[in-house]
């Protein structure tokens, strides 16, 4: 069965790093986009950007380029989205998909949360 | 930026009625449209891609149809199971990838 398996919750303070990620079992990996979806009650769903994993080409949306950082491990199939300085505004739930045609596997989300 | 709205925010109806989520478009996404529903606690579901190709396991009461900027999902005979928050996603403005703000479907 193809899945994506998700890091667990964290709770940060504002300034701090943060690197959650997006491990993938039971299917090529690398053959795959792989997205970042972030979640909050305010905004609902927003695409953040996403990476090959066969090259590591990456994509970003423009909101979220300066924000943070996406990257690959090809050899353990994990992804990876990356903060070098964490905003109480980054407060939210955190998915990874595989994109086709849509995003047709999701990991269960990582909740980050940001607060002094 | 493609900006998708979708219409009711809230549709109240009754189990083993007919369900029609509308999402427009600002601009056209020619036919790079997709839905998801999500339950409380989970992660969103694929339920069609491409306007109307229902993904894999998606009961066909599931319908999609559309084209440019118009685009509806259809759910012909209401269970139990399907009241949630349904999601359109424009795959035509790479890298933005955007969502509508949602529809919640509820019991009537």
């Amino acid at each position: 069965e193809e899945q994506l398996v998700q890091s667990g919750a964290a709770v940060k303070k504002p300034g701090e790093s943060l690197k959650i990620s997006c491990q993938g079992s039971g299917h090529t990996f690398s053959n795959y986009w792989i997205g970042w979806v972030r979640q909050t009650p305010g905004k609902g769903l927003e695409w953040m950007g996403s990476i090959y994993p066969n090259d590591s080409d990456m994509r970003y949306s423009p909101s979220f380029e300066e924000e943070v950082i996406i990257s690959v491990d090809k050899s353990t199939s994990t992804a990876y989205l990356q903060w070098l300085s964490l905003k109480a505004s980054d407060t939210a739930i955190y998915y990874c998909a595989r994109a086709t045609g849509g995003m047709d596997v999701w990991g269960k989300g990582t909740m980050v949360t940001v607060s002094s | 930026e493609i900006v998708l709205t979708q219409s009711p925010v809230t549709l109240s109806v009754s189990p083993g009625e007919r369900a029609t989520l509308s999402c427009r478009a600002s601009q056209s996404v020619g036919s790079n449209l997709a839905w998801y529903q999500q339950k409380p606690g989970q992660a969103p579901r694929l339920l069609i891609y491409g306007v109307s190709t229902r993904a894999t396991g998606v009961p066909a009461r599931f319908s999609g149809s559309g084209s440019g900027t118009e685009f509806t999902l259809t759910i012909s005979s209401l269970q139990s199971e399907d009241f949630a928050v349904y999601y359109c996603q424009q795959f035509n403005s790479w890298p933005r990838y955007t969502f509508g703000q949602g529809t919640k479907l509820e019991i009537k």
